[in-house]
């Protein structure tokens, strides 16, 4: 089975802009989450989508927001980017009744 | 939140030796996970550790739980430039949720 898939890897924004990155889980896999990645606060858990539902959520404000449509695919929004928002997120997707998490590459966002 | 500790944050060695990274907390944990990150890649799942005095073991990894499920080890043996990577240890709350340590980052040179 093809791995997690995440879109696009890199991604250069400015401040105040909004991005949208997509998450494409193993095929079969109906959760995904997600989670950031900096050097200081190291991996934190953003959300869990599980058959289009948010499931839970990480402690992060409101502008960080994400979906996930019929065939399990899951987007994740930012509105009025920080500079603080410069991060790798990444993406994590498992099987419904299984604990274990497959994690994609991630998506590296600088904002300028 | 139950937080986790993780030393050192760096550690560099060269090939051959072994050494061992530790995973600490003041709480008491069902089970405990160990991942690798290799750099541009996510975390790789390498063990869960779900029993107190648990002893893993993966090749020349070796994964410990302590007795007092508050704490773990991993130690290798003979490393190798392939071993490099972030090592994290993480708990799991829930089905999805996983809370993360900061990390030791491993760099073998040759």
């Amino acid at each position: 089975k093809a791995g997690v898939t995440q879109t696009p890897r890199y991604l250069i924004k400015t401040r105040g802009q909004q991005v949208t990155l997509s998450c494409s889980p193993i095929s079969g896999h109906r959760s995904v989450s997600w989670y950031q990645q900096t050097p200081g606060q190291g991996l934190q858990f953003l959300f869990e989508y599980f058959s289009e539902t948010q499931r839970n959520k990480g402690n992060f404000p409101g502008r960080f927001s994400g979906r996930q449509f019929s065939n399990s695919r899951s987007e994740m929004n930012v509105s009025t980017l920080e500079l603080g928002d410069s991060a790798l997120y990444l993406c994590a997707s498992r099987e419904a009744s299984l604990y274990e998490q497959y994690f994609g590459p991630g998506t590296r966002l600088t904002v300028t | 939140t139950q937080l986790l500790e993780q030393s050192p944050q760096f550690l560099s060695i060269q090939e051959g030796e072994n050494l061992t990274v530790y995973c600490n907390s003041s709480s008491v944990f069902s089970s405990l996970q160990w991942y690798r990150q290799e750099p541009g890649e996510g975390p790789v799942l390498l063990v869960t550790v779900v029993t107190g005095g648990e002893v893993k073991k993966l090749k020349r990894l070796t994964f410990q739980f302590g007795d007092a499920r508050k704490d773990s080890s991993l130690h290798i043996t003979a490393a190798q430039p392939g071993d490099t990577g972030l090592y994290l240890c993480a708990h799991r709350s829930g089905y999805s949720t996983l809370t993360f340590g900061k990390g030791t980052m491993l760099l073998v040179s040759p």
